[in-house]
């Protein structure tokens, strides 16, 4: 089992339209947990922590369920500027800061 | 603003060479990471450090090495470059305590 798993989608959704992605863990030991955002051709960049209590930030909000060991990331109003690929990142667990990348989602907004 | 420098946004290498991808970061961080980033894989680690000369095997170090000689400069190295280590190379540096790790512009690596 892959130590993160993402849906590669693509998700094409229309304008204004609400989606979420999933993101499974398989260490049960990790303690941090982040959503990037990556265009293309370009480098990743963060788009938000993931805190246990869940986290806004805008029309963007992370969900953590340790039980299930899964991240989500809703995002309301989509706007073709959301377009990109939505990384899943975690921490290993092994008392390092090592970080290990889902291969990503990837979202097509279209108007 | 914290700055992520790749030596070079694109390299061509022969199958056989000693190829040196140098990453530099001006923020003072103590995790620097080395990843490769292919279609339909992700980004894999291939190697971690944590401190100047300080290095943890990812992934995927095998055809790999690493030098950290100083904070700010994380070193990977192919030894003997081979066809299907063509890839993106992304550099990138943390604080310690995982946090948000900013990336280098990556170098696209092309092995003949």
């Amino acid at each position: 089992r892959k130590e993160v798993e993402q849906d590669p989608g693509p998700f094409n959704v229309p304008e204004g339209a609400t989606v979420a992605f999933n993101c499974t863990y398989s260490n049960s030991a990790s303690q941090s947990f982040f959503w990037y955002r990556q265009d293309c051709r370009k480098e990743p960049k963060l788009l938000m922590s993931v805190y246990s209590s869940g986290n806004e930030d805008g029309r963007f909000t992370a969900q953590l369920n340790r039980a299930s060991q899964y991240i989500s990331l809703l995002i309301r109003d989509s706007k073709l500027s959301d377009s990109a690929t939505y990384l899943c990142v975690v921490n290993t667990g092994d008392n390092t800061d090592k970080l290990i990348f889902g291969t990503g989602t990837r979202l097509q907004v279209f108007p | 603003d914290v700055k992520v420098t790749q030596s070079s946004r694109y390299l061509v290498k022969r199958t056989g060479e000693k190829v040196f991808l140098e990453c530099v970061q001006d923020m003072d961080h103590e995790n620097m990471f080395w990843y490769r980033q292919d279609p339909g894989l992700g980004l894999r680690l291939i190697y971690f450090s944590y401190d100047v000369k300080m290095k943890e095997k990812g992934d995927i170090p095998e055809g790999y090495s690493v030098s950290r000689e100083k904070k700010e400069r994380f070193s990977l190295i192919l030894e003997s470059a081979s066809t299907n280590q063509t890839s993106m190379y992304l550099c990138a540096s943390s604080l310690r305590q995982p946090t948000e790790a900013f990336f280098g512009q990556g170098t696209r690596l092309t092995v003949v």
